[in-house]
């Protein structure tokens, strides 16, 4: 079956650290996948995302890229900043259907 | 444009009572999502509709939970006899059919608290 796993939080840094959070999936096809963000007190949003192999998806100085041969997915930042701090999701998109698989999520807290 | 929106945005509600949630997507969104947060935890899939079918129930906690869809539009959540265990933020999103992969836009949620 399908399932996104992510690392466990909260991850805390300082401002301007380098920020990796983790995430692997498994999947049957060939899934999109995608990063949302969850800012304290609002609604989640997407963040960015990837639809095949290598293709690398960026916003707001993020990065992601879908590596097929480590079935992996990881969120990069080269220097977080305060207004970073949220819980990050990791989630992936059937092929063939438009349901959606939701890692249990990352609290990233950045400390000025 | 009119995003997603989800009502009521807080209900409390006493164990044993019914509540219904109502979602209204983006307008021409065939796909629709419910997922629940609880406390500190991830997103829980429940239901996922395609029109107004429901081809996957596969995530409903139990039979006191149900949902509907009518018009390819709003969508109604329905829990019966609520349980404290039941308290928890409900999502709603949606998307676009087509392309297969297109991302989910959500709602701001329903915060329910059973006494």
């Amino acid at each position: 079956g399908n399932s996104v796993t992510q690392m466990e939080g909260p991850v805390t840094l300082s401002e301007e650290a380098f920020l990796t959070i983790n995430c692997t999936y498994t999947a049957t096809g060939y899934p999109s996948l995608f990063w949302y963000v969850q800012y304290p007190g609002e609604g989640l949003q997407l963040l960015l995302k990837a639809t095949k192999a290598d293709d690398k998806g960026s916003n707001k100085g993020f990065e992601a890229t879908y590596r097929k041969e480590t079935t992996s997915f990881h969120l990069e930042k080269g220097s977080v900043q305060v207004s970073d701090s949220a819980v990050y999701f990791c989630a992936l998109s059937e092929t063939n259907f438009n349901k959606f698989y939701f890692g249990s999520g990352t609290k990233l807290n950045v400390k000025p | 444009g009119a995003g997603v929106s989800q009502s009521p945005s807080n209900k409390v509600t006493e164990k044993g009572k019914d509540v219904e949630l109502r979602c209204d997507p983006i307008s021409g969104h065939t796909a629709l999502y419910w997922y629940r947060q609880s406390l500190g935890q991830g997103l829980e899939f429940l239901i996922y509709f395609q029109g107004n079918s429901a081809p996957d129930k596969s995530g409903l906690p139990s039979d006191r939970f149900s949902a509907e869809r009518t018009g390819g539009s709003v969508s109604t959540l329905t829990i019966q006899r609520t349980q404290q265990e039941d308290s928890a933020v409900y999502l709603c999103a949606s998307s676009p059919a087509l392309p297969v992969g297109n991302e989910q836009f959500f709602g701001p949620g329903t915060r329910l608290t059973v006494l």
